[in-house]
């Protein structure tokens, strides 16, 4: 158990609808990521959030959005789904020293999302 | 263009049988890092190598990290049913302090058969 919770675990939905990821970090790490699997493109970086603040942005769609609430939590909001949105989507958290060298990002087991 | 390119893509070996899969870049890495994820389940970090040449054993898992800090390898002996999994290596590529991004490689998906 890695200490990260993501829910749901399973999410399907049609075309054109709006979904919401939720993500509960470890205790103590201020750093939430999201990253987006799927067999074609691999591990996708999406966004990533410090302490409430958006800190990098990666392949993140106009029609994703996220945010980091103040107990640290994080929120992945999927609009105008398409059937290439499906997906596993993942979030992680660190406690972010700084240093690139330093980072160990602890992963959930993901939200596989099914848009039909 | 992928940043890190893993090899094999694919791997499928019997039990007790030794086997090497490799992270090759064209950009230097500051670090690069090994998961492992399970079906299911959520890439795990096994290592991070930092120094060029540096070699780290986990087990029965040796991972090197290349001189120039360009590549990696990850040499498994006699693997196990329980090593069944993708092994995805990971680097970080940013503008520099904390704002970077932790870049995979699309992964090896090794199944060790009983």
């Amino acid at each position: 158990d890695s200490g990260v919770t993501q829910t749901p675990k399973h999410l399907i939905t049609a075309t054109g609808q709006r979904v919401t990821l939720r993500c509960s970090p470890r205790s103590g790490d201020l750093s939430v990521y999201w990253y987006q699997q799927s067999l074609d493109q691999g591990l996708q970086f999406l966004i990533q959030y410090y302490n409430g603040e958006e800190r990098a942005k990666g392949n993140i769609l106009e029609r994703f959005s996220a945010q980091q609430f103040p107990d640290l939590h994080s929120e992945l909001n999927l609009s105008s789904l398409e059937l290439g949105d499906s997906a596993l989507y993942f979030c992680a958290s660190s406690v972010v020293r700084g240093m690139p060298t330093n980072e160990k990002l602890f992963f959930g087991s993901g939200t596989q999302l099914s848009v039909l | 263009t992928q940043l890190l390119e893993q090899s094999p893509q694919f791997l499928s070996i019997q039990e007790g049988e030794n086997l090497t899969v490799y992270c090759n870049s064209s950009s230097v890495f500051s670090s690069l890092q090994w998961y492992r994820q399970e079906p299911g389940e959520g890439p795990v970090l096994l290592v991070t190598v930092v120094t060029g040449g540096e070699v780290k054993k986990l087990k029965r898992l040796t991972f090197q990290f290349g001189d120039a800090r360009k590549d990696s390898s990850l040499h498994i002996t006699a693997a196990q049913p329980g090593d069944t999994g993708l092994y995805l290596c990971a680097g970080p590529k940013g503008s520099g302090g904390s704002n970077y991004k932790l870049t995979f490689g699309k992964g090896t998906l090794l199944t060790v058969n009983p």
